[in-house]
């Protein structure tokens, strides 16, 4: 029972592609989140959805597209990629407002090469 | 054992002892922590959190004390133990931001 779940795991892939990573929760929350995690751990967030709505947009370049069909889903679309997007995406979840705590996905590693 | 903040990111201690881990938060406005551990290869996962009207909170094990005169918020680990090696994260939320700032991250390590 994976309660925030994310595919593919791992991604490998060429400069200048463009690829998806899917994110998907069944803990009935209203609030979705994308985070990146670079080679030195470093946790930032990109972007945080509400009931498919886009609250939170960091400075994130815009080749990042989060799409949110529903609220169970919040997918991460990503065109052009670049060396520098090679990190780990953690996708996470939790109810609406700041004092719940945020499940965290298994993550997926996204090579650029 | 103990790390010192955002400094020192590796801390390791005897199975059996006591961890301490550091954090020093960076905006006064924040009002809720949260400590999260990640072992390789997995996400992040919640073990305590504490708002900014307490200033000590005690989970199984897990201790974390807040002192907002000076921005610091520790995790305490009582008798470590193996499955306890992972990289432990401090967040903090700002006060209507609705988005959590994540600290460096401490690696603990248990030595047997």
């Amino acid at each position: 029972d994976t309660a925030v779940s994310q595919t593919p795991k791992y991604l490998v892939t060429q400069m200048g592609n463009d690829k998806s990573i899917k994110c998907e929760q069944n803990l009935g929350h209203d609030t979705m989140y994308w985070y990146k995690q670079d080679s030195k751990k470093f946790l930032k967030i990109m972007f945080s959805y509400n009931n498919k709505e886009l609250i939170i947009n960091e400075t994130v370049p815009n080749r990042f597209s989060p799409k949110s069909p529903d609220k169970a889903h919040l997918n991460l679309h990503i065109n052009s990629l670049e060396l520098g997007d090679s990190a780990v995406y953690f996708c996470a979840s939790s109810q609406l407002g700041i004092y719940n705590e945020q499940f965290f996905g298994p993550g997926t590693r996204l090579t650029v090469l | 054992g103990e790390s010192v903040g955002l400094h020192l990111p590796t801390l390791s201690v005897q199975e059996g002892d006591n961890s301490i881990i550091n954090c020093a938060y960076s905006n006064s406005a924040s009002d809720y922590f949260i400590w999260y551990k990640q072992e390789s290869g997995k996400g992040p996962q919640f073990i305590i959190d504490i708002r900014s009207n307490m200033d000590k909170r005690q989970g199984q094990r897990v201790t974390v004390l807040l002192n907002k005169t000076v921005k610091h918020l520790s995790l305490q680990i009582a008798a470590t133990q193996p499955g306890d090696s992972a990289v432990y994260f401090c967040a903090e939320n700002m006060e209507g931001a609705q988005k959590l700032v994540f600290g460096q991250g401490t690696r603990l390590t248990i030595n047997p």
